[in-house]
């Protein structure tokens, strides 16, 4: 099975600032099949990308994505109050589907 | 809207068997795939298993000797079986819906709905 790394395990930001998350797979992600979620407590994960880099409806523009093969990242251009959450990478190139850690990231 | 709610008890002895269902309410279950998750402190976010409207599943390898996931005819609901429960097992559940991901090489399966979850803990 796919293991998928991220990294760092928490982010503390000020709001405006950029965040950075990775996600690193342990091969080779099919078709760059790689999804990002956010999760707020006490709720289900809600998706935001799809594809690498394609945002799901509704997902503000300041969430994008990139990556392929093994390398992926999620940036969040200027963070916002309401993005304090923790991120999942997920993939779905291959079964059985697998997701990481989580990155937690933090407003100050 | 579509919204898919899940349910069953929220306590399971040690070796027992959990039997939980998703209804779905704004689609039918022949237009997906549709798979059951959790998620515990632990380890996090685990993909159990996936069921298809033609009635084909695939499981997690680390559940598939204890795992069951059917839909009825009336294809508004879907549900999950999983056999001889232990501490290990306690967990948030959640079911969701995949979305296709088309490429020129072939189709991913992402989930683009999740349910709210629920909490199961397995305690004698």
């Amino acid at each position: 099975e796919i293991v998928l790394t991220q990294s760092p395990g928490t982010l503390s930001l000020s709001p405006g600032e950029r965040a950075t998350l990775s996600c690193r797979a342990s091969q080779s992600v099919r078709n760059n099949y790689l999804g990002w979620y956010q999760q707020k407590p006490g709720q289900a994960p809600r998706l935001l990308i799809y594809g690498s880099s394609t945002r799901a409806t509704g997902i503000p523009d300041r969430f994008s994505g990139r990556g392929s093969g093994t390398d992926f990242t999620l940036t969040i251009s200027r963070l916002e109050p309401e993005d304090s959450a923790v991120y999942y990478c997920q993939q779905y190139g291959s079964s059985p589907w697998t997701f990481g850690q989580g990155t937690k990231v933090e407003i100050k | 809207q579509v919204q898919l709610q899940e349910s069953g008890p929220g306590v399971v002895r040690p070796s027992e068997t959990l039997s939980l269902t998703c209804s779905v309410s704004g689609a039918s279950i022949s237009s997906s795939y549709w798979s059951w998750i959790r998620q515990t402190p632990g380890k996090g976010l685990e993909w159990i298993g996936y069921i298809h409207y033609t009635g084909s599943t695939d499981y997690n390898p680390s559940l598939r000797s204890r795992v069951t996931i059917s839909t009825d005819a009336s294809k508004k609901h879907f549900s999950l079986s999983l056999s001889s429960m232990t501490a290990a097992d306690t967990a948030v559940y959640y079911c969701a819906r995949h979305d296709a991901d088309v490429s020129a090489t072939g189709t991913g399966w992402f989930f683009d709905l999740w349910g709210r979850g629920i909490l199961v803990t397995v305690s004698s």
